[in-house]
């Protein structure tokens, strides 16, 4: 099945830092949403991108469908932005309806 | 605020009770989701329920038994948990385009830590 691969696991900003969180998939994908898990548990949807690219505050995403990746920019990070970030995708192929995720990359945003 | 609320936040249950989470939406969507997340692992897909009919169950053992008695309302049905079924499970809505169509932006609920001693 399609494989979903996030990186870096791990990253320690400075407020005010900028960043770049990575999403690859190994297959064609209907659609991508990228999400926000805060440290109480709670999943946000920050953006539904299958290609193209969206912006949202601080926070803009751009996928490649063709070349199989998908990018969030976090710029002039806040200590509000700590958490995990999840990329799921839902593959073209198969059951519909089934997002396959990634592993997250946790952030930490220090004041 | 998302739409989705879940209630208990927290329960702790011995592996002999029976006990429900319970989810509803108020965003008007015609597909729900239970999700479970353990550490270290991706989010699993329990189940899906789109328009009130039951499209998913990921070999998700008998103990779990969901339900969905309307469009708004997602219940899981939990008897004779084993410890290691003790996570994090999520509901999560959408509105997707048909009963075979791609899944919708998914909104989730706060999430209920469960316990099993």
């Amino acid at each position: 099945g399609i494989q979903v691969e996030q990186s870096p696991p791990d990253l320690i900003l400075q407020e005010g830092a900028n960043s770049t969180l990575r999403c690859n998939f190994s297959d064609s994908v209907n659609n991508l949403q990228w999400f926000h898990q805060n440290p109480w548990g709670q999943l946000i949807n920050l953006f539904y991108i299958p290609s193209g690219t969206k912006q949202n505050g601080r926070l803009s995403a751009t996928t490649v469908a063709t070349e199989r990746y998908s990018l969030l920019y976090i710029s002039s990070s806040q200590t509000t932005d700590s958490g995990v970030y999840f990329c799921a995708v839902e593959p073209r192929a198969g059951n519909n309806r089934k997002l396959i995720w990634g592993l997250g990359t946790s952030l930490a945003v220090n004041p | 605020e998302t739409g989705v609320t879940q209630t208990p936040r927290h329960l702790v249950m011995g592996m002999t009770n029976k006990k429900s989470l319970k989810c509803e939406q108020h965003l008007g969507h015609n597909a729900m989701y239970w999700y479970k997340q353990s550490a270290k692992k991706p989010l699993e897909l329990m189940f899906v329920y789109n328009f009130k009919e039951q499209t998913e169950n990921n070999s998700v053992p008998s103990r779990f038994s969901p339900e969905c008695p309307n469009s708004s309302h997602l219940f899981l049905h939990l008897h004779t948990l084993q410890p290691e079924d003790s996570a994090l499970y999520l509901c999560a809505s959408s509105q997707d385009q048909d009963v075979e169509g791609n899944t919708g932006e998914l909104f989730f609920g706060e999430g209920s830590r469960l316990t099993v001693l």
